[in-house]
Protein backbone atom coordinates (compact mmCIF):
# COMPACT_ATOMS: atom_id res chain seq x y z
CA UNK A 1 0.00 0.00 0.00
CA UNK A 2 1.23 3.50 -0.53
CA UNK A 3 2.35 5.85 2.26
CA UNK A 4 3.66 9.27 2.60
CA UNK A 5 5.42 10.93 4.45
CA UNK A 6 6.62 14.64 5.73
CA UNK A 7 9.27 16.11 8.02
CA UNK A 8 9.22 17.74 10.73
CA UNK A 9 5.91 17.69 12.03
CA UNK A 10 7.19 20.98 13.80
CA UNK A 11 8.86 24.17 12.48
CA UNK A 12 9.30 27.68 14.57
CA UNK A 13 12.18 29.09 12.54
CA UNK A 14 12.91 33.11 12.71
CA UNK A 15 12.74 35.72 10.01
CA UNK A 16 15.36 35.86 7.60
CA UNK A 17 16.26 32.01 7.99
CA UNK A 18 15.98 29.40 5.41
CA UNK A 19 13.74 26.64 4.92
CA UNK A 20 13.69 22.99 3.76
CA UNK A 21 10.43 20.66 4.39
CA UNK A 22 10.85 16.97 2.68
CA UNK A 23 8.04 14.59 1.36
CA UNK A 24 8.31 11.22 0.68
CA UNK A 25 6.05 8.54 -0.91
CA UNK A 26 6.67 4.91 -0.74
CA UNK A 27 4.39 2.46 -2.69
CA UNK A 28 4.13 3.65 -6.02
CA UNK A 29 6.05 4.91 -9.16
CA UNK A 30 6.22 8.08 -10.88
CA UNK A 31 3.17 9.86 -8.73
CA UNK A 32 2.25 13.48 -9.48
CA UNK A 33 3.20 15.51 -6.20
CA UNK A 34 1.58 18.59 -4.72
CA UNK A 35 2.36 20.95 -2.03
CA UNK A 36 -0.60 23.27 -0.63
CA UNK A 37 -0.11 25.46 2.10
CA UNK A 38 -3.33 25.93 4.68
CA UNK A 39 -2.85 29.70 6.25
CA UNK A 40 -4.94 29.78 9.96
CA UNK A 41 -8.53 29.88 9.47
CA UNK A 42 -8.33 29.60 5.23
CA UNK A 43 -9.31 26.25 2.96
CA UNK A 44 -5.92 24.78 1.18
CA UNK A 45 -4.00 26.67 -1.29
CA UNK A 46 -1.62 24.21 -4.35
CA UNK A 47 1.46 26.26 -4.17
CA UNK A 48 3.73 23.40 -6.30
CA UNK A 49 3.06 20.45 -8.37
CA UNK A 50 5.23 18.05 -10.64
CA UNK A 51 4.53 15.16 -12.72
CA UNK A 52 8.22 13.78 -12.78
CA UNK A 53 11.55 14.46 -11.67
CA UNK A 54 12.72 17.92 -12.02
CA UNK A 55 9.49 19.41 -13.58
CA UNK A 56 7.51 21.97 -10.71
CA UNK A 57 4.78 24.34 -12.03
CA UNK A 58 4.43 27.15 -9.78
CA UNK A 59 0.89 28.48 -8.96
CA UNK A 60 1.52 31.23 -6.74
CA UNK A 61 4.55 33.53 -7.36
CA UNK A 62 5.90 34.11 -3.56
CA UNK A 63 8.76 33.80 -1.13
CA UNK A 64 9.06 29.14 -1.86
CA UNK A 65 10.21 27.18 -4.08
CA UNK A 66 10.33 22.98 -5.00
CA UNK A 67 12.62 20.71 -6.23
CA UNK A 68 12.02 17.18 -7.19
CA UNK A 69 15.83 15.18 -7.27
CA UNK A 70 14.27 11.78 -7.16
CA UNK A 71 11.02 10.07 -8.34
CA UNK A 72 9.45 9.84 -5.10
CA UNK A 73 10.98 12.87 -3.28
CA UNK A 74 9.27 16.64 -3.01
CA UNK A 75 11.30 19.29 -1.33
CA UNK A 76 9.65 22.97 -0.40
CA UNK A 77 12.25 25.16 0.53
CA UNK A 78 12.67 29.00 1.12
CA UNK A 79 16.47 30.93 1.13
CA UNK A 80 14.63 33.82 3.67
CA UNK A 81 11.42 33.24 5.33
CA UNK A 82 8.33 35.46 5.85
CA UNK A 83 6.37 36.21 8.72
CA UNK A 84 3.65 35.66 6.15
CA UNK A 85 5.23 32.09 5.36
CA UNK A 86 3.15 30.65 8.56
CA UNK A 87 0.83 27.95 8.24
CA UNK A 88 0.57 24.41 7.65
CA UNK A 89 2.29 22.72 4.90
CA UNK A 90 0.59 19.67 3.15
CA UNK A 91 2.55 17.49 0.35
CA UNK A 92 0.20 15.21 -1.46
CA UNK A 93 0.33 12.44 -4.41
CA UNK A 94 -2.03 10.91 -6.69
CA UNK A 95 -1.06 8.50 -9.72
CA UNK A 96 -4.08 7.80 -12.38
CA UNK A 97 -7.28 9.45 -10.94
CA UNK A 98 -7.98 13.05 -9.81
CA UNK A 99 -7.87 11.95 -6.26
CA UNK A 100 -5.19 13.18 -4.07
CA UNK A 101 -3.76 11.93 -1.33
CA UNK A 102 -2.44 13.88 1.82
CA UNK A 103 0.53 13.23 3.99
CA UNK A 104 0.28 14.18 8.05
CA UNK A 105 1.59 17.84 7.21
CA UNK A 106 4.04 20.33 8.79
CA UNK A 107 3.04 22.92 11.19
CA UNK A 108 5.75 26.27 10.52
CA UNK A 109 5.76 29.04 12.70
CA UNK A 110 8.08 32.01 11.44
CA UNK A 111 8.48 34.40 14.30
CA UNK B 1 -11.31 35.12 -7.72
CA UNK B 2 -12.51 32.23 -5.79
CA UNK B 3 -13.52 29.48 -7.93
CA UNK B 4 -14.82 26.97 -5.34
CA UNK B 5 -16.73 28.54 -2.69
CA UNK B 6 -17.76 27.21 0.20
CA UNK B 7 -20.40 30.43 2.01
CA UNK B 8 -20.84 28.25 5.41
CA UNK B 9 -18.21 28.33 7.59
CA UNK B 10 -19.92 26.09 10.07
CA UNK B 11 -22.75 23.74 10.76
CA UNK B 12 -23.88 21.77 13.53
CA UNK B 13 -26.21 18.55 13.72
CA UNK B 14 -27.91 16.53 16.09
CA UNK B 15 -26.59 12.88 15.86
CA UNK B 16 -28.91 10.96 13.81
CA UNK B 17 -29.86 13.58 11.78
CA UNK B 18 -29.00 14.46 8.22
CA UNK B 19 -25.72 16.70 7.70
CA UNK B 20 -25.64 18.52 4.38
CA UNK B 21 -22.54 20.18 2.97
CA UNK B 22 -23.05 22.65 0.15
CA UNK B 23 -20.28 23.97 -2.47
CA UNK B 24 -20.31 25.93 -5.24
CA UNK B 25 -18.01 26.55 -8.37
CA UNK B 26 -17.92 28.97 -10.94
CA UNK B 27 -15.37 27.47 -13.34
CA UNK B 28 -17.29 25.55 -16.24
CA UNK B 29 -13.88 23.74 -16.78
CA UNK B 30 -14.04 21.21 -13.80
CA UNK B 31 -15.13 18.33 -14.26
CA UNK B 32 -14.57 16.50 -11.49
CA UNK B 33 -15.67 17.27 -7.47
CA UNK B 34 -14.35 15.55 -4.70
CA UNK B 35 -14.76 15.94 -0.84
CA UNK B 36 -12.10 15.56 1.62
CA UNK B 37 -12.44 15.80 5.70
CA UNK B 38 -9.80 16.93 7.98
CA UNK B 39 -9.25 16.77 11.55
CA UNK B 40 -6.73 19.30 13.42
CA UNK B 41 -3.36 19.39 12.61
CA UNK B 42 -3.98 16.32 10.38
CA UNK B 43 -3.65 16.07 6.60
CA UNK B 44 -7.07 15.96 4.43
CA UNK B 45 -8.65 12.47 4.05
CA UNK B 46 -10.78 11.63 0.68
CA UNK B 47 -13.85 10.85 1.03
CA UNK B 48 -16.07 10.82 -1.50
CA UNK B 49 -16.16 11.95 -5.27
CA UNK B 50 -18.00 12.74 -8.50
CA UNK B 51 -17.69 13.20 -12.42
CA UNK B 52 -18.97 15.48 -13.86
CA UNK B 53 -20.93 12.90 -16.27
CA UNK B 54 -22.98 11.57 -13.01
CA UNK B 55 -25.54 13.34 -10.87
CA UNK B 56 -25.12 11.59 -7.57
CA UNK B 57 -22.50 9.50 -6.26
CA UNK B 58 -23.11 6.95 -3.19
CA UNK B 59 -20.67 5.43 0.05
CA UNK B 60 -21.99 4.03 2.82
CA UNK B 61 -23.34 6.94 4.88
CA UNK B 62 -22.21 9.35 2.35
CA UNK B 63 -23.69 10.98 -0.74
CA UNK B 64 -22.43 13.77 -3.05
CA UNK B 65 -25.04 15.38 -5.42
CA UNK B 66 -23.73 17.65 -8.43
CA UNK B 67 -26.04 20.18 -10.46
CA UNK B 68 -24.21 21.31 -13.00
CA UNK B 69 -26.36 23.69 -14.81
CA UNK B 70 -26.45 25.78 -11.30
CA UNK B 71 -22.66 24.78 -10.51
CA UNK B 72 -23.65 23.50 -7.32
CA UNK B 73 -22.18 20.18 -4.84
CA UNK B 74 -23.35 19.29 -2.24
CA UNK B 75 -22.67 16.37 0.65
CA UNK B 76 -25.08 14.47 2.59
CA UNK B 77 -24.65 12.17 5.56
CA UNK B 78 -26.99 10.38 6.96
CA UNK B 79 -27.16 9.22 9.85
CA UNK B 80 -24.48 11.69 11.18
CA UNK B 81 -22.12 10.71 14.28
CA UNK B 82 -20.02 12.27 16.23
CA UNK B 83 -17.04 11.21 14.71
CA UNK B 84 -18.10 13.35 11.80
CA UNK B 85 -17.24 16.38 13.53
CA UNK B 86 -14.19 17.96 11.21
CA UNK B 87 -13.80 20.30 8.77
CA UNK B 88 -14.97 19.27 4.89
CA UNK B 89 -13.35 20.15 1.87
CA UNK B 90 -15.17 21.14 -1.57
CA UNK B 91 -12.24 20.48 -4.25
CA UNK B 92 -12.73 20.33 -7.97
CA UNK B 93 -10.51 19.70 -10.38
CA UNK B 94 -10.17 19.92 -14.88
CA UNK B 95 -8.57 16.92 -16.53
CA UNK B 96 -6.16 19.01 -18.28
CA UNK B 97 -4.53 20.35 -15.08
CA UNK B 98 -4.87 17.95 -12.50
CA UNK B 99 -4.27 19.72 -9.71
CA UNK B 100 -7.26 20.44 -7.41
CA UNK B 101 -8.85 23.76 -6.55
CA UNK B 102 -10.30 24.25 -2.66
CA UNK B 103 -13.03 25.84 -0.98
CA UNK B 104 -12.22 27.58 2.60
CA UNK B 105 -13.76 24.55 4.15
CA UNK B 106 -17.00 23.96 6.13
CA UNK B 107 -16.38 23.02 9.90
CA UNK B 108 -19.33 20.32 10.80
CA UNK B 109 -20.16 20.00 14.21
CA UNK B 110 -22.65 16.72 15.35
CA UNK B 111 -23.92 17.59 18.88
CA UNK B 112 -24.73 13.81 20.67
Amino acid sequence: SQTIHQWPATLVQPVGSPLSLECTVEGTSNPNLYWYRQAAGRGLQLLFYSVGIGQISSEVPQNLSASRPQDRQFILSSKKLLLSDSGFYLCAWSVLGHEQYFGPGTRLTVT
Amino acid sequence: DQQVKQNSPSLSVQEGRISILNCDYTNSMFDYFLWYKKYPAEGPTFLISISSIKDKNEDGRFTVFLNKSAKHLSLHIVPSQPGDSAVYFCAASDTGRRALTFGSGTRLQVQP
